[in-house]
């Protein structure tokens, strides 16, 4: 079965740095979304993207979020300037067109960022 | 607004007993509702989801979970519950506005014991 893909699986990084996470969504899908978890708590929307560009955002993703689809199969979120509350689980998603709101999301593994 | 609420934090049950959890939901239209597991450390599993039809939806690993509009409520069943059951379990639900973005549950966390 396809699936989502998320490199890399832990990154540690200091405040203040940028990090990169990448996600190669399943290929024929054309929704992308990132999501976070803080330890402990729930699964929050941070960004939905579609058509190349994003078509909701919460109010987590300021400025010092972006999200990215360089070529035709990577989907990245890129956090400016890290902050310590930044560290998470970041999940990313996709999903079809064809279902309508009941077309399942697949989630990927996840990467857990630490900002020390 | 949409939004999920699973009233209960944590639930312990013991192995071979049954398991029901509960979620309420709060959406203007038809609900898309879906059920994910995570193990400690892990990504999302989905475990099933309903968006018409039969209210009661089967799901993988031995779990079904029945629709009430009425009540607005997706509770999650299970007959009999195995250790490699014990994970942390979150409800949700996708709205059709904007991207179909997902809205979590808290979730709640099940302890199995021997």
């Amino acid at each position: 079965e396809p699936e989502v893909t998320q490199t890399p699986s832990h990154q540690v990084t200091q405040m203040g740095q940028e990090v990169i996470l990448r996600c190669v969504p399943i290929s024929n899908h054309l929704y992308f979304y990132w999501y976070r978890q803080i330890l402990g708590q729930k699964v929050e929307f941070l960004v939905s993207f579609y058509n190349n560009e994003i078509s909701e955002k919460s109010e987590i993703f300021d400025d010092q979020f972006s999200v990215e689809r360089p070529d035709g199969s990577n989907f990245t979120l890129k956090i400016r300037s890290t902050k310590l509350e930044d560290s998470a689980m970041y999940f990313c998603a996709s999903r079809g067109t064809s279902g309508g709101a009941g077309e399942t999301q697949y989630f990927g593994p996840g990467t857990r960022l630490l900002v020390l | 607004a949409q939004s999920v609420t699973q009233p209960d934090i944590h639930i312990t049950v013991s192995e071979g007993a049954s398991l029901e959890l509960r979620c309420n939901y709060s959406y203007g239209a038809t609900p898309y509702l879906f059920w994910y597991v995570q193990s400690p450390g892990q990504g999302l599993q989905l475990l099933l989801k309903y968006f018409s039809g039969d209210t009661l939806v089967q799901g993988i690993k031995g779990f079904e979970a029945e629709f009430k509009r009425s009540q607005s409520s997706f509770n999650l069943r299970k007959p009999s519950v195995h250790w490699s059951d014990a994970a942390e379990y979150f409800c949700a639900v996708v709205g059709e506005a904007g991207g179909f973005k997902t809205i979590f549950g808290a979730g709640t966390r099940l302890f199995v014991k021997a």
